[in-house]
């Protein structure tokens, strides 16, 4: 159990453009999920918590008008990189925590690395 | 000072010998604490959790905390090379995980 997807594994874009992320809670339903940025050598950073069916919070310093976070379902958010630039070319990962069990326990897609050139 | 420290390594220890991790936390309110693996290019994997002070086991996996000294520990016995992979220690914080920068370990044949 506790089983979170994500799509795609991987991605190459263009300066310029959107790149749509997909995370599933596969078997359980998840009113919150977490989307984290890992750049090679550094640890995790959370970006934002989605929350289902409200707005997502940002952290400080991530922009909210470029990284769009939409939580439509209990079992899906999705995160959006508009305007894509080089700098954005990340491993990006989310998060969820299964409704039963240990209440902060998170677990892990496996992660979309992302190349913007 | 940063929210969670950990040593980023590299640690090197033999097959068979015991690996000891260690993180150290600010914030004196927090009450869980978390250990993850990761493989180069893979995303976390959750291997222990532990919530209240002292000792924690599973399998070859000890998990300490001691929240007076705002200490976390992981020791892993036996150690084998598939052990070889970054551990990140992570602490709750008002919902929110705050990861330290992980340790790389290597476990040597």
């Amino acid at each position: 159990g506790a089983v979170v997807s994500q799509h795609p594994s991987w991605v190459i874009c263009k300066s310029g453009t959107s790149v749509k992320i997909e995370c599933r809670s596969l078997d359980f339903q998840a009113t919150t999920m977490f989307w984290y940025r890992q750049f090679p050598k550094q640890s995790l950073m959370l970006m934002a918590t989605s929350n289902e069916g409200s707005k997502a919070t940002y952290e400080q310093g991530v922009e909210k008008d470029k990284f769009l976070i939409n939580h439509a379902s209990l079992t899906l958010s999705t995160l959006t990189v508009t305007s894509a630039h080089p700098e954005d070319s990340s491993f990006y990962i989310c998060s969820a925590t299964p409704p039963r069990g240990d209440a902060y326990e998170q677990y892990f897609g496996p992660g979309t690395r992302l190349t913007v050139t | 000072q940063k929210e969670v420290e950990q040593n980023s390594g590299p640690l090197s220890v033999p097959e068979g010998a015991i690996a000891s991790l260690n993180c150290t936390y600010s914030d004196r309110g927090s009450q869980s604490f978390f250990w993850y693996r990761q493989y180069s290019g893979k995303s976390p994997e959750l291997i222990m959790s532990i919530y209240s002070n002292g000792d924690k086991e599973d399998g070859r996996f000890t998990a300490q905390l001691n929240k007076a000294s705002q200490y976390v520990s992981l020791l892993i016995r036996d150690s084998q090379p598939s052990d070889s992979a970054t551990y990140l220690c992570a602490v709750n914080q008002g919902g929110k995980l705050i990861f330290g920068q992980g340790t790389e370990l290597s476990v040597k044949p």
